[in-house]
């Protein structure tokens, strides 16, 4: 069954603490993984999407890493604005389904 | 207007009312979906229309009936709601087949009395 499961549930950072987020999952043949953030009141962002094991993709303060398991989302010395939910997902390479894990709240202190 | 636009944002009703949500994009997407989001749960998919094939999740109860007139179109209609049903419904679309993420609106905030 393809699954995603997300850790920490929440986490509270210092201004300028870095830290990751994690996202692990199980899919029969990945043909994608999608990170996206989420503020109050409103709909998922798109961030990234990760194909491959050993890809990187990096947006400002962001940067998403892939292995066959897991993809970590590290924040380097993230700012207030940074807080928001951030998820996870994957699509498998048979149909058009997205799968989603539960997110990690953020929240950076100043 | 750009991206995924949601109507109304907020809705209240009670149980015997009758309301539709309304989806559009303006992204050249081939198909559209309907989830829902409750707290602390992963996002829950109700309806796929992809390529003009619609796919259901077949736990969503028939209170729940979508419409997809056409690739930028999607309504939601509602009708003898739960108070369980009370949730943020997001609307997305993709390019089918693409490898192509999800672009959401910004949902209906939907509270059922």
């Amino acid at each position: 069954e393809d699954q995603v499961t997300q850790s920490p549930e929440a986490l509270r950072l210092q201004e300028g603490e870095s830290s990751s987020l994690n996202c692990s999952y199980t899919v029969s043949g990945l043909r994608g993984l999608f990170w996206y953030r989420q503020d109050p009141g409103k709909g998922p962002e798109f961030l990234f999407t990760l194909y491959s094991a050993g890809e990187e993709k990096e947006k400002e303060r962001l940067k998403a890493t892939l292995t066959k398991k897991e993809s970590f989302l590290h924040i380097t010395a993230p700012k207030p604005e940074d807080s928001a939910t951030y998820l996870c997902a994957v699509q498998a390479n048979t149909g058009n389904q997205f799968y989603f894990g539960t997110g990690t709240s953020l929240t950076v202190i100043p | 207007e750009t991206g995924v636009t949601q109507t109304p944002r907020h809705l209240v009703m009670g149980m015997t009312n009758k309301k539709s949500l309304k989806c559009e994009q303006h992204l050249g997407h081939n198909a559209m979906y309907w989830y829902k989001q409750s707290a602390k749960k992963p996002l829950e998919l109700m309806f796929v229309y992809s390529l003009e094939e619609r796919v259901e999740n077949n736990s969503v109860p028939s209170r729940f009936s979508p419409e997809c007139p056409n690739s930028s179109h999607l309504f939601l209609h509602l009708h003898t709601l739960q108070p369980e049903d009370s949730a943020l419904y997001l609307c997305a679309s993709s390019q089918a087949h693409y490898n192509s993420p999800l672009h959401f609106g910004n949902g209906t905030r939907l509270t059922v009395t």
